[in-house]
């Protein structure tokens, strides 16, 4: 029972590098998406898939990027990292092309800093 | 935009304990509800989710309550333990948009 998996689980970054954070799920989800949780704000929508090479931006885009090439993997790309990218970050799915009615499923998470 | 807060931030309660923490929303157009458990530097696991028709959900010492009119939901959890101090989230779908709104969460600690 995999669910959501996520790797790594620590990354520590220079600014301006860049690098994949990885997520996958084996419950073929159709729904899939990334958050960022910083303290006293609450987790905040990143990007989201609600399937295979559909993908759109959530509240905090700028910085990312992902792609759906398959229903199992959803990675998000950070392009020039900063520190204003420290956080944790999490990947969650869902069935149905939407969590409209459906519960959420989360990764373990990856927790980023940037210096 | 949807809003969700959670008081208290903070809650330290002796074993056994019977406590509600609350949950609060601003646009009552909901899908539906989740309540979400996250242990420190884990992910988080989900409890109850509750759909916008349902009232409540129950699951062993846990019960979750919904009043989407008054944009309020509860989570009871009966003869605390102290397997669980955590902190638990509450997070909203509402009908704009593809995501879930999440409060900031309560930090429960169960003292034994």
């Amino acid at each position: 029972n995999a669910g959501v998996t996520q790797t790594p689980k620590f990354q520590v970054l220079k600014t301006g590098q860049s690098m994949t954070l990885q997520c996958a799920q084996d419950m073929n989800h159709e729904y899939m998406s990334w958050y960022r949780q910083d303290p006293g704000m609450g987790l905040r929508l990143i990007h989201y898939s609600v399937g295979a090479g559909i993908t759109d931006q959530g509240e905090v885009p700028n910085g990312y990027n992902v792609s759906r090439s398959t229903t199992e993997d959803f990675p998000l790309r950070l392009l020039s990292a900063a520190p204003s990218q420290t956080s944790v970050y999490f990947c969650a799915s869902s069935p149905g092309t939407g969590l409209r009615n459906t519960e959420a499923f989360f990764g373990q998470g990856t927790r980023l800093t940037v210096v | 935009k949807q809003e969700v807060t959670q008081i208290p931030a903070a809650l330290s309660v002796p074993e056994g304990e019977n406590l509600v923490l609350n949950c609060s929303f601003t646009d009552s157009a909901i899908y539906n509800l989740q309540w979400f458990r996250q242990d420190p530097g884990k992910g988080l696991t989900s409890l109850l989710l509750i759909q916008s028709s349902q009232r409540e959900q129950t699951s062993g010492r846990l019960n979750a309550s919904l009043d989407k009119s008054s944009g309020r939901s509860t989570l009871y959890i009966a003869a605390s333990q102290p397997g669980d101090s955590a902190t638990y989230l509450c997070a909203v779908k509402t009908f704009s948009g593809n995501q879930f709104y999440f409060g900031t969460g309560t930090s429960l600690t169960v003292i034994p």
